[in-house]
């Protein structure tokens, strides 16, 4: 499977425990991006990032949540001290290295639930 | 701008017959848009894109139209089939964003009875 790999699929989590959601990008994809929805609801940008560099985090809320996307390895999204309000879908996308528009591919998300 | 709803649009279609999907835009920066389909626990998958120097394109039983004048994005879905039942979302980007920052709208449910 050459799409967006994320892991896990499902993730339970107990308020005030943290939360590392994974995105392997589709292959010379160097572009990821990460979303979060809500039920019956559209996608909300979070951030983007390139290798080892945040492009955008303009979506981000400015505590709790951090994005890595290091040289080796998947990019890395992780929720610190998780609240019932983080229950969510989160999805990466990832694209190919240019400026020019190229649509993002989506992984199958993961579903985090706070309980 | 945030496009919230509490309960998605939904269109209810039987197999065979076309579809049309609508989404109005906010920003008229906005010059590339795409389309996605989302079923049910999955990501949402690219169905056709159309940049703003266009007014129409085509795929295989898919058609996107775009009216720069009225900010208005329709997808027309020919010969719809049950497996066409998802939510469809529009999104949209521009140039000033680098083309990165995608913009959804709220999405609606096509449901496709046999």
């Amino acid at each position: 499977n050459a799409g967006v790999m994320q892991n896990p699929r499902h993730l339970v989590r107990r308020r005030g425990q943290e939360a590392r959601l994974r995105c392997s990008p589709m292959k010379g994809h160097s572009h990821v991006y990460w979303y979060r929805q809500l039920p019956e609801e559209g996608l909300k940008f979070m951030v983007y990032l390139q290798k080892e560099n945040i492009i955008d985090e303009s979506g981000m809320p400015k505590e709790r949540f951090s994005a890595e996307f290091p040289k080796e390895g998947p990019s890395i999204l992780r929720i610190q001290q998780v609240v019932r309000g983080d229950s969510a879908a989160y999805f990466c996308a990832s694209s190919p290295p240019t400026d020019s528009n190229q649509p993002q591919h989506f992984g199958d998300g993961t579903r985090l639930s706070i309980l | 701008g945030e496009n919230v709803g509490l309960h998605l649009p939904t269109l209810s279609v039987q197999e065979g017959d076309n579809s049309i999907i609508n989404c109005a835009y906010s920003n008229s920066a906005s010059d590339y848009f795409i389309w996605y389909k989302q079923e049910s626990g999955k990501g949402p998958q690219f169905i056709i894109d159309i940049r703003s120097n266009m007014d129409k394109r085509q795929g295989q039983r898919v058609t996107v139209l775009l009216n720069k004048t009225v900010k208005h994005l329709s997808l027309q879905i020919a010969a719809t089939q049950p497996g066409d039942s998802a939510v469809y979302f529009c999104a949209e980007t521009s140039r000033y964003t680098g083309f990165q920052k995608l913009v959804f709208g709220t999405g609606t449910r096509l449901l496709v009875s046999p």
